[in-house]
């Protein structure tokens, strides 16, 4: 079993609607919890940062961890064409030499 | 430039040939990461560099690869007798760590598209 597990999608949805992204994990210790946008041959660009459980929140952008269930979300509101590009989560543990791991990422579309 | 450089931007090389890939992070930047991306593939991690010391190097595939970071600054990552299989892109991330918080958001280059023939 992989410690982040991430649904590869293609996912495709209408201009103007609400999008959920996830997140599952394994590792109990992770306490740091990330999501990345990545366009096409561009490198991941950060999205949110998030400590241990809770939202937060970013404009269209609201990220939730629940530490119990060991479940990440994204949501995206007023989804735009420009938001189509992979979104990767990405947690780590507490430590300041911890490894970053990452999912497999999402493909999303977001059709006009 | 701001951000995190790497060079070369595409490589193509035959099999059996070295190759040498490079990161140049964001000023000040004390952690680097080595990524390796296939295509439609999420991020395997290779290698973390905190200073110039490399506290986990767990994620390199094989004998074959090998990275160094001088100054605390630049880094480079060598693919000796490169495989088919080390087609992949090859990422480089920096992060400010201070000692009182664990795990900085890590700020990514564009990569290196490495093709071998």
């Amino acid at each position: 079993q992989k410690e982040v597990e991430q649904d590869p999608g293609p996912l495709s949805v209408p201009e103007g609607a609400i999008v959920s992204l996830n997140c599952t994990y394994s590792n109990s210790a992770f306490q740091y919890f990330m999501w990345y946008r990545q366009y096409s041959r561009k490198g991941p660009e950060l999205l949110m940062y998030t400590y241990s459980s809770g939202n937060k929140e970013d404009g269209r952008f609201t990220a939730q961890v629940d530490k119990s269930s060991k479940y990440i979300s994204l949501f995206i509101r007023d989804s735009q064409p420009s938001d189509s590009a992979t979104y990767l989560c990405a947690m780590a543990g507490y430590s300041s030499a911890s490894k970053i791991i990452f999912g497999s990422g999402t493909r999303l579309s977001i059709r006009p | 430039g701001a951000g995190v450089s790497q060079s070369p931007s595409n490589k193509v090389t035959e099999k059996g040939k070295d190759v040498e890939l490079r990161c140049d992070p964001i000023s000040g930047h004390t952690a680097l990461y080595w990524y390796r991306q296939s295509l439609g593939q999420g991020l395997e991690f290779l290698i973390y560099f905190q200073g110039n010391s490399a506290p986990d190097k767990s994620g390199l595939p094989s004998d074959r690869f090998s990275a160094e970071r001088t100054g605390g600054s630049v880094s480079t990552l060598t693919i000796q007798r490169t495989q088919q299989e080390d087609s992949a892109v090859y990422l480089c991330a920096s992060s400010l760590v201070s000692e009182s918080q664990g795990g900085s958001p890590l700020h990514f280059g564009n990569g290196t598209r490495l093709t071998v023939t």
